[in-house]
């Protein structure tokens, strides 16, 4: 049972647009959504991360939108360059004794196009 | 941020050797780390979960006995890989998780290494 389903697998964009990635999750016990980005041959990093409590954050050009009730999640990547050219993952956790635990989506790979 | 060491990054050895990874937390105290493979285009897996002091969670299907952890101390986490074989061959990447309850360090956050690449032959 995959828990956090991301799409699209892959992505292309122009230099200068928005990306747009999106997580969706079903077990509601999850209060802790990162967005991890992640070039090849390199451990992920964290990018941005959000709670429940709010719908959205904003840090630079990176932007998640949450959905409590649809249980759903995007990142948003405004004016896209190509150094954002990497695998994106959204994860989903849970504090106390699971924190950190986290679950992955599949992941996607997003190429911006000069 | 806070910085995870990993080393080796790239391993090659003979079917049949260990293979040991080091996870090194280089400015915090970590009682959780946890460690993942990785294949070629798909997303991380679960390996475990290294408990500081106690004995590894192993995630299902996981091979206890084939990938050892030993979290001997806050800042170390290890790996081995036991009598490798080239089905092992992967990126292993660990993280580790900042205590909570300090400051402004939350629960859930990760910080992770930059991953090892092996190669069994």
């Amino acid at each position: 049972q995959q828990q956090v389903k991301q799409s699209p697998q892959s992505l292309i964009v122009q230099k200068g647009g928005i990306s747009i990635i999106n997580c969706a999750y079903e077990n509601t016990a999850f209060d802790y959504f990162p967005w991890y980005q992640q070039f090849p041959g390199k451990g992920p990093a964290l990018l941005i991360a959000i709670r429940p409590d709010v719908s959205e954050k904003k840090e630079g050009r990176f932007t998640i939108s949450f959905n409590k009730s649809a249980k759903q999640f995007s990142l948003h990547i405004m004016d896209s360059q190509p150094g954002d050219s990497a695998t994106y993952f959204c994860a989903a956790s849970r504090r106390g004794t699971n924190a950190g635990k986290s679950t992955f989506g599949d992941g996607t790979t997003l190429t911006v196009k000069p | 941020g806070a910085v995870v060491s990993q080393h080796p990054s790239r391993v090659i050895c003979k079917s049949g050797t260990s293979v040991k990874i080091e996870c090194r937390s280089l400015d915090f105290q970590a009682t959780t780390m946890f460690w993942y493979r990785q294949f070629p285009k798909q997303s991380l897996m679960l390996m475990a979960t290294s408990n500081e002091g106690s004995k590894a969670t192993y995630e299902q299907g996981v091979e206890k006995d084939k990938f050892l952890i030993n979290h001997a101390s806050l800042t170390l986490s290890t790996l081995t890989v036991t009598s490798a074989h080239p089905e092992d061959s992967s990126f292993y990447i660990c993280s580790a998780r900042p205590p909570t309850g300090q400051g402004s360090h939350f629960t859930g956050e990760l910080f992770f290494g930059e991953g090892s690449r092996l190669t069994v032959l």
